[in-house]
């Protein structure tokens, strides 16, 4: 059983769409995060929510937008999707009543054309 | 905000050596300090941990070590194998409210030669 998964694992997809990144835990864990890893491999958060409740917000554009419908997903959508969107995505979750370090998924390869 | 800075970016080393690589974090209030692996393809993968109240940890081949006072904290591994080739990120995690903020590392690239 797969801990934290996340679909799809490749998107390509065109300029201007609008397109969505599942993700789900089943690790009983209380936040769920999304972070982004360019080509460079620099790990940057993007999102974090901890019971429904939208904790961290980096400095990223507003047509990222997680959704949580409950504990266990943490969805990532993006509209208007610009070429440097284009990175690898990666959903974790922790918990951080004990220890906080991340498990994290499996990533999704976002490429922009 | 925080900032974490490791070195070195790359290292290479021959089977059976030891490799280090540093970290040093800029704010005192981060208490937590986790390393990952991130194997290619792969999203990254606890290795070891260690909280600010603790000075060293091992787990067989791995140790973390950390010093509060200079900022810094270390990853050892010794006995290297070349599955241990990857890239290593360290991070910092200070408390906010009820939860952590993590702040990571630029990444090692560990390669260990057969």
């Amino acid at each position: 059983d797969t801990a934290v998964s996340q679909t799809p694992k490749y998107l390509v997809t065109q300029m201007g769409n609008d397109k969505s990144i599942k993700c789900e835990q089943n690790l009983g864990h209380d936040t769920m995060y999304w972070y982004k890893q360019d080509s460079k491999k620099f790990l940057k958060i993007m999102f974090s929510y901890n019971n429904k409740e939208l904790i961290i917000n980096e400095t990223v554009p507003n047509r990222f937008s997680p959704k949580s419908p409950d504990k266990a997903h943490l969805n990532l959508h993006i509209n208007s999707l610009e070429l440097g969107d284009s990175a690898v995505y990666f959903c974790a979750s922790s918990q951080e009543g004990g220890r906080p370090g991340a498990f994290f998924g499996q990533g999704t390869r976002l490429t922009v054309v | 905000g925080e900032n974490v800075e490791q070195h070195p970016s790359t290292l290479s080393v021959q089977e059976g050596d030891s490799a280090v690589i540093k970290c040093t974090y800029s704010d005192s209030a981060s208490n937590y300090f986790p390393w990952y692996k991130q194997e290619l393809g792969k999203g990254p993968q606890l290795i070891i941990d260690i909280r600010s109240n603790v000075g060293e940890k091992k787990d067989q081949r791995i140790a973390v070590t950390l010093n509060k006072t200079a900022k810094h904290f270390s990853l050892h591994i010794t006995e290297t194998q070349p599955e241990d080739s990857a890239v290593y990120f360290c991070a910092a995690h200070k408390a906010s409210g009820g939860s952590y903020i993590p702040t990571f590392g630029r990444g090692t690239s560990l390669i260990v030669h057969p």
